[in-house]
């Protein structure tokens, strides 16, 4: 099966500082990924779908300016939380999308705990 | 509105019986559904999905599903239910609104699974 990773697994940060999180396709390229953001025992919120070569497109509420998305390449997508606060504490998935044919399917990574302090 | 429901925040089962996960659903044309399971401080994991064709799919882990266009529902099931199934398990169905095709998914709210020995 197609496998997507993440890192770091878990960070710890201060508060005002930036933390870079990577999501990485594996076996696949994906020109689109796609950002959530988990609190406990929640279902997934998008964030962002990142676009390799363009801009990421944001969901109504998510500060672009606070959550910056860059899709390097086409198994590459980073999220980094700029001037990290408590409320930013959170578990961070991404998602990669494989196309087979006309068949698109989403694969998520294992998922990145963050805590600021 | 698209939207997905899981009508029950928690299923109980005893290992050995059947297991059923419901899912209901509400797009525009045809849908294209997804089940997820998430184990603890992990990512999500692909089960299976209904694109077209049979109604019943069979997934990972010996899940299938069940499309039922005129319930407009997509429950999940297994014959024999494992402690080891004990997980959050979402159901999605991809977004189709906007005139980009960008893949995004709509989760439900999650099903927590407890299956006990």
């Amino acid at each position: 099966g197609a496998v997507v990773s993440q890192h770091p697994s878990r960070v710890i940060c201060k508060s005002g500082t930036s933390v870079k999180i990577e999501c990485r396709s594996l076996d696949f390229q994906a020109t689109t990924m796609f950002w959530y953001r988990q609190f406990p025992k929640q279902s997934l919120m998008l964030m962002a779908t990142s676009n390799e070569g363009s801009k990421a497109t944001y969901e109504q509420g998510v500060e672009k300016d606070k959550f910056l998305i860059n899709h390097a390449s086409l198994t590459l997508s980073t999220l980094t939380v700029t001037s990290a606060h408590p409320e930013d504490s959170s578990f961070y998935i991404c998602s990669a999308t494989r196309t087979s044919g006309w068949q698109e399917t989403q694969y998520f990574g294992p998922g990145t705990r963050l805590l600021v302090l | 509105a698209q939207s997905v429901a899981q009508p029950e925040d928690q299923v109980n089962v005893a290992e050995g019986n059947p297991l059923t996960v419901k899912c209901t659903y509400s797009v525009s044309g045809n849908p294209y559904l997804f089940w997820y399971v998430q184990y603890p401080n992990r990512g999500l994991q692909f089960l299976l999905k209904y694109i077209t064709g049979d109604n019943l799919v069979k997934g990972s882990y010996g899940f299938e599903a069940e499309f039922n266009k005129s319930q407009t529902s997509f429950h999940l099931k297994k014959p024999s239910a494992l402690v080891s199934d004990s997980a959050l398990y979402f159901c999605a169905v991809r977004d189709m609104r906007g005139s980009s095709n960008t893949g995004k998914l709509i989760f439900g709210q999650g099903t927590t699974l407890q299956v006990k020995p």
